[in-house]
């Protein structure tokens, strides 16, 4: 089992471009959820998906969005990047949408926007 | 509105001493609680969680927490550390169904020999 898996690991973009960025969830995992890690920070929920819908929604500015494909797989987009936005994203899957359910997280994507 | 508190950012100790890495949260409603490990440049991987039952839960890697919901904390100890026990660790609860982590700010945790 390859666990969560991430792309690219590290990435480098432009004030204002866009990016996206994948996640394929671990096997028999259905449900997504990424997160934003600011260096000396803990994880910040940004949204999580389940049956191709945003179930949950942090609070995050519309320029996050997203998009889980019927293969659970994700996408995470932010558009017009701004400095503030360089950080480790991270994503995690689940089985499910059960309470106290175990998140398993890929090891990231490090976005330095310059 | 519901917030994790990891009350020590840096903590510093001696190849196979005990440490205890304290975490505190606050919620009007019930939670499931979470201890994460990240090594450097890598992922979140979890050490244990409570979901209910014993308040003492036993993890990965020789770790433990207690859950005290009078005292809303939920320390990680263990009892003898390892050099390879140096890494950054997360406390996390989540409070409803779908599994939304809210994340304290870290604690840093280095092993010296």
């Amino acid at each position: 089992d390859a666990g969560v898996t991430q792309s690219p690991t590290h990435l480098i973009k432009t004030r204002g471009q866009q990016v996206t960025l994948r996640c394929s969830p671990k096997s028999g995992h259905d449900t997504v959820s990424w997160y934003q890690q600011a260096l000396g920070q803990g994880p910040q929920f940004i949204f999580q998906y389940y049956e191709e819908e945003e179930r949950q929604r942090g609070n995050f500015p519309d320029r996050f969005s997203g998009h889980q494909f019927p293969n659970y797989s994700s996408e995470l987009n932010v558009n017009a990047l701004l400095l503030g936005d360089s950080a480790l994203y991270l994503c995690a899957s689940s089985p499910g949408q059960g309470a106290g359910t175990e998140a398993f997280f890929g090891q990231g994507t490090r976005l330095t926007v310059v | 509105a519901q917030s994790v508190t990891q009350l020590d950012s840096q903590v510093p100790v001696f190849e196979e001493a005990p440490v205890e890495l304290r975490c505190n949260y606050s919620s009007s409603v019930s939670v499931y609680l979470f201890w994460y490990v990240q090594y450097p440049n890598q992922g979140l991987q979890l050490l244990l969680k409570y979901l209910s039952g014993s308040t003492l839960v036993k993890g990965i890697n020789g770790f433990e927490a207690e859950f005290n919901k009078s005292q809303t904390s939920f320390h990680l100890r263990k009892p003898s550390v390892h050099i390879s026990d140096t890494a950054e660790y997360f406390c996390a609860v989540t409070f409803n169904q779908g599994g939304k982590l809210i994340f304290g700010q870290g604690t840093e945790l280095s092993v010296k020999p």
